[in-house]
């Protein structure tokens, strides 16, 4: 089944403990991205790849890490969180045609840090 | 500012009604595209728009991508309770990849 999987789903953890979520497609696609929802603020990017090694800073990068060491995985680290990071986080990927790009999510990682 | 705006904000109608919602930005996109997400779950895509003046259909919501490339619609005829859930348009802009949202219109169909 072609799909994003994001782990861990849900995460609750301190201020300043580096923490890791994992995000992996099955699908082949060039593209992927890190985004975060909060409520009245809606979905914005924090980073985005357009290929292995090749990774761009989205809307609101501050404070995150990514790598592209292989096509499949897109990881995001925080390396010292703090509680403005507390937010639902989804990983899409998306095959890039023409200067667009259709993306698709995993089910995404609640995470609150105190 | 917000990039794409997105409107109403919330929209609660009865089953068999039909609605529109909008998509409105000052600049202009290389393509548009229309995500559903419903609770729990990260958002699904449903259509992507790249030509002015594009218009698609699926079953019965229908797309139409402005003449200038700087606004969109959804309208859905006889909605249903399954239509329920959070309509999220996004863009991308000349040649860039950043995928761009909207903040979403939150539809809720009543049976």
């Amino acid at each position: 089944e072609a799909q994003v999987t994001q782990n861990p789903r849900y995460l609750i953890t301190v201020t300043g403990k580096k923490l890791t979520v994992t995000c992996s497609q099955n699908m082949n696609h060039e593209y992927m991205s890190w985004y975060r929802q909060d409520p009245g603020l809606g979905l914005r990017q924090i980073y985005y790849s357009m290929n292995v090694e090749v990774t761009d800073k989205g809307d609101v990068p501050e404070g995150y890490k990514v790598s592209r060491k292989e096509k499949r995985n897109f990881p995001l680290i925080l390396e010292s969180p703090s509680p403005n990071q507390t937010s639902l986080y989804f990983c899409a990927s998306g095959r890039s045609a023409g200067g667009w790009t259709e993306a698709f999510f995993g089910q995404g990682t609640r995470l609150t840090v105190v | 500012t917000q990039l794409l705006e997105q409107s109403p904000q919330f929209l609660s109608i009865q089953e068999g009604e039909n609605l529109t919602v909008y998509c409105n930005s000052s600049s202009v996109f290389s393509s548009l595209q229309w995500y559903r997400q419903e609770p729990g779950e990260g958002p699904v895509l449903l259509v992507t728009v790249v030509t002015g003046g594009e218009v698609k259909k699926l079953k019965r919501l229908t797309f139409q991508f402005g003449d200038a490339r700087k606004d969109s619609s959804l309208h859905i005829t006889a909605a249903q309770p399954g239509d329920t859930g959070l309509y999220l348009c996004a863009g991308h802009r000349g040649s860039n990849y950043k995928l761009t949202f909207g903040k979403g219109t939150l539809l809720t169909v009543n049976p």
